[in-house]
């Protein structure tokens, strides 16, 4: 069963810690995963997007990692920001029709001063 | 200057009505689609759609249809809301259809309220 799952499931940490978020997922054929951020009220925002061949991309303060073996991703926030404080949805996608795509429940992050 | 655009924001509604969530795109993209979003967070796709295929999730049922006037507009029609369609409708775009599909970018939601 194509599955995507997330941990934590809520995260607090003070401004200017690093924190990780975890991705695990069982789709198959794997095709790409991304991450997305998604403010409160809002829809998501692409932060990246990486491929079965793509170990580690970053975008900002933000680096993924993609282990295509174990089926495991992370999303690595350095030095947080008030404004890092949302939900960060992993979407993985399978190999076929456009509605092969999967998204995880997502964690909702708080950053506080 | 926004990308995706979607009316209205907020949408409350009795049982039984038939209601619209319009959406636009001014990205040039060649796909559109709709997700929903329940309580708990999870995003579903409902439908995906450009100007040679509409994919509809098997799981949604055939009271909720997309109509496309354009390639910019995807709208989506609710026929006899039920108390669980209460929920937040996100519409998207990407340039590309299927899971090598550009990124997708979301609009801002509608929240669906059924009384």
């Amino acid at each position: 069963k194509n599955q995507v799952e997330q941990s934590p499931q809520s995260l607090i940490i003070l401004e200017g810690k690093n924190c990780t978020l975890q991705c695990n997922y069982t789709v198959s054929p794997f095709s790409n995963l991304r991450w997305y951020k998604q403010d409160t009220g809002r829809g998501p925002v692409s932060l990246t997007i990486m491929t079965f061949s793509e170990n580690t991309k970053s975008n900002g303060r933000y680096t993924a990692t993609l282990d295509a073996d174990t089926k495991q991703s992370s999303l690595h926030i350095t030095a947080s920001q008030l404004s890092d404080s949302a939900s960060y949805i992993c979407v993985v996608s399978a190999r076929g029709g456009a509605n092969n795509l999967f998204f995880g429940t997502g964690t909702r992050l708080t950053v506080i001063p | 200057d926004t990308a995706v655009s979607q009316t209205p924001k907020y949408l409350v509604t009795q049982m039984g009505n038939d209601k619209s969530i319009k959406c636009e795109q001014n990205l040039g993209h060649d796909t559109m689609y709709w997700y929903k979003q329940d309580s708990k967070k999870f995003l579903k796709i409902m439908f995906s759609y450009n100007n040679k295929e509409l994919i509809i999730n098997e799981t949604v049922p055939n009271r909720f249809s997309p109509k496309s006037p354009d390639k910019a507009h995807l709208n989506l029609h609710i026929n006899s809301l039920e108390l669980g369609d209460s929920a937040v409708y996100f519409c998207a775009s990407s340039q590309d259809m299927g899971p090598w599909a550009d990124t997708q970018y979301f609009g801002p939601g509608t929240r669906l309220t059924v009384l």
